[in-house]
């Protein structure tokens, strides 16, 4: 596609329940990141994929939070156990380089509602 | 660790005002710098980068210059829209290691008033 393509791009899910988030990045960007925005909190850094290497995991706010790319291209969020502070939009973004002096290319993210 | 202080809002301005909201970072190398922009319902998108000392970025009227010596990167515009109204991020990317993604301000929300 033309750009970042997320989904699905709203949930609401009960505390408890496991969800899925996907992201399927612009075709041939290596990078890819998960991001998620709170109110008032700005953006979270949350795990960053580079081609083959093995993810950096450092911003996964506890182990409920995991996160896969298949064959180098869509990634997978997934969230267990659900609990209501987890509720927030969750953003992936993909760049051709790295994003230190690349640009990222943001999805519209993914609303999540934990009641 | 890095980080990134920017003014809260709302702010709100009059149409054809001037606007600059203050963006000041902390790092540990020699970051590069980024505005982004996000309109009411859609993705974060760039709107402009500085990636050393005294560089200044600008796009759709909107200009930022790298201050090292103040550790800045305000952003201003010279007469605003109503199109403006969105939410600006500062952030930065560090060299110095780390995860290799961009660091974040909690956003500024501007309202432009016709």
């Amino acid at each position: 596609g033309a750009g970042v393509s997320q989904s699905p791009s709203n949930k609401v899910t009960e505390k408890g329940k496991d969800v899925e988030l996907r992201c399927d990045p612009i075709s041939g960007h290596t990078a890819l990141y998960w991001y998620r925005q709170s109110l008032g909190q700005g953006l979270e850094f949350l795990i960053y994929f580079q081609g083959n290497s093995a993810p950096d995991k450092s911003g996964l706010p506890s182990d409920r939070f995991s996160a896969e790319r298949t064959g180098g291209s869509v990634s997978t969020l997934t969230i267990q156990r659900t609990q209501q502070e987890d509720s927030a939009v969750y953003l992936c973004a993909s760049s051709l380089v790295s994003g230190k002096t690349g640009e990222l290319f943001f999805g519209e993210g993914s609303r999540l509602t934990v009641l | 660790g890095d980080s990134v202080t920017q003014m809260e809002g709302p702010v709100t301005l009059s149409e054809e005002a001037f606007l600059t909201i203050n963006c000041t970072y902390t790092a540990t190398g020699y970051p590069s710098l980024f505005w982004y922009v996000q309109y009411p319902g859609e993705g974060l998108q760039l709107l402009l980068k500085a990636t050393k000392a005294d560089d200044k970025g600008s796009n759709k009227g909107f200009e930022a210059t790298y201050r090292k010596e103040t550790t800045s990167f305000h952003l201003e515009k010279g007469s605003v829209q109503v199109s403006d109204s969105a939410v600006y991020f500062c952030a930065l990317s560090d060299s110095g290691g780390g995860a290799d993604g961009l660091t974040f301000g909690k956003g500024t929300h501007l309202i432009i008033q016709p």
